[in-house]
């Protein structure tokens, strides 16, 4: 069964600081990683994809990609009061397995 | 363009009825998908459709429920004889081929 672990949190920045985001996987020949954010009461939305190992940027959001630890990360720069919602890790192409979310709070 | 359209955005029904819903893709995109998300889950997993075909289903999806995605547009999902464990979010996404998935609004279905 393929598994993608994030931290349980929940997790609380003030306002303007880094939220960094963890999330495992367990099956190794993935390629395929993203993190989606989600408001309550809304559906998933896609903010990051990432293929290859190493950092990739988009405004305020760096995803970070380690496939021989099966690790990835989202880091959030500057974090604003409505980043404030829950950060699903997925994995895979056609079939995506998500983790359960981790609820980020950013106390203004 | 337009997103990804799921209708109805609510639905309640008695224990034992059956209920369908419809995902409109985004127009262009070949792959169509189906998920669940029940509070405080990520996601999960129920079939997926290239064009019309119905390429892969998860164990989740029970004899009760099915999907269908005529002609390779739109998509419905069945579930047939609802149970109280099938009060979920259900999720449509679509794709561009490998491209990541974008979903819609969601039906939330409640179960009295």
């Amino acid at each position: 069964q393929k598994e993608v672990e994030q931290n349980s949190g929940p997790l609380s920045v003030p306002e303007g600081a880094i939220a960094s985001l963890n999330c495992t996987y367990s099956d190794r020949g993935s390629q395929s990683f993203f993190w989606y954010r989600q408001y309550s009461g809304k559906s998933p939305e896609l903010i990051m994809s990432i293929y290859s190992n190493g950092d990739k940027e988009d405004g305020r959001f760096t995803a970070q990609l380690n496939k021989a630890s099966q690790y990835v990360s989202l880091l959030i720069r500057d974090s604003q009061p409505s980043d404030s919602a829950t950060y699903l890790c997925a994995v895979g192409t056609e079939k995506l397995v998500f983790g359960k979310g981790m609820k980020l709070t950013v106390n203004p | 363009d337009t997103g990804v359209s799921q209708d109805p955005r609510h639905k309640i029904t008695k224990r034992g009825q059956n209920v369908t819903f419809r995902c409109d893709p985004i127009s262009e995109h070949n792959r169509l998908y189906w998920y669940r998300q029940t509070l405080g889950q990520g996601p999960e997993f129920l079939t997926y459709f290239q064009n019309e075909a119905q390429l892969e289903k998860s164990r989740l999806l029970s004899d009760r429920f099915s999907a269908e995605r005529p002609k390779g547009s739109f998509s419905t999902l069945e579930i047939q004889r609802t149970e109280q464990g099938d009060s979920a979010m259900y999720l449509c996404a679509s794709s561009l081929r490998d491209w990541p998935q974008h979903f819609g609004d969601g039906t939330r279905l409640s179960i009295l």
